[in-house]
């Protein structure tokens, strides 16, 4: 079984800084990791994908994560917030060749001006 | 781009009606998911299924039941809405092969309010 932990539900970060969204997973087997984003009133949009290739995974708006075995880890980061990126995180894992995905809780993301 | 419709984005029904919440997905997949998303609870699987015709419950089932006569359409059914299914509900697809290297494509939801 796969699971995923997403401390901090709410994160507010000031535009222009670094968001740093935490995500812990648990996987039997070698994991696939993904992180999607959702914007109020809106459906999930894959952000970015880990499935076994550099660890380091550059994403969509200038987001970057980086899959860490050995912590169990997969942090989302992007050097300076924007306005448009207030909105929800998901951290989602999936064992390969398992076709259910496990979702983190998710955090809450506000951009202060 | 592979697209994921849902019908409605909006639907307000009264306690007891028979809700239909239709999906339809236009790339040939052949996984496809029902999800109920509420604060503080995240996203869980209803049902799913991986093929015309077949299909699995997810995590929380009861109270609903899906249809899948075409590859395209995977429809939601709630046999007698509940105020307690009041929710946002997500429509998600995904290849075949190897679901977990593509993850989910998912569409825009429908929020569902039952009075």
């Amino acid at each position: 079984a796969q699971s995923v932990t997403q401390l901090d539900s709410h994160v507010s970060v000031s535009e222009g800084t670094p968001v740093l969204l935490r995500c812990n997973y648990s996987s039997s087997y070698s994991p696939s990791l993904f992180w999607y984003v959702q914007h109020p009133n809106k459906g999930l949009q894959l952000l970015l994908k880990y499935t076994s290739a550099a660890t380091l995974v550059k994403g969509i708006n200038g987001f970057e994560a980086e899959f860490k075995k050995s912590e169990t880890s997969f942090h989302l980061t992007k050097p300076s917030a924007h306005m448009s990126d207030a909105a929800e995180y998901f951290c989602v894992v999936s064992a390969r060749g398992n076709n259910r995905l496990a979702f983190g809780k998710g955090n809450q993301v506000v951009v202060i001006p | 781009d592979v697209k994921v419709t849902q019908s409605s984005r909006y639907l307000v029904k009264r306690t007891g009606e028979k809700v239909f919440l239709e999906c339809v997905q236009d790339m040939d997949h052949e996984n496809m998911f029902w999800y109920r998303q509420d604060p503080g609870l995240g996203l869980r699987l209803i049902y799913f299924s991986y093929d015309v015709k077949m299909k699995e419950k997810g995590d929380i089932p009861e109270g609903y039941s899906v249809s899948r006569e075409k590859k395209e359409r995977f429809s939601l059914i709630l046999e007698s809405a509940s105020t307690n299914q009041t929710s946002m509900y997500l429509c998600a697809s995904s290849p075949g092969t190897d679901p977990s290297f593509y993850g989910y494509t998912f569409g825009s939801g429908t929020r569902l309010t039952v009075v």
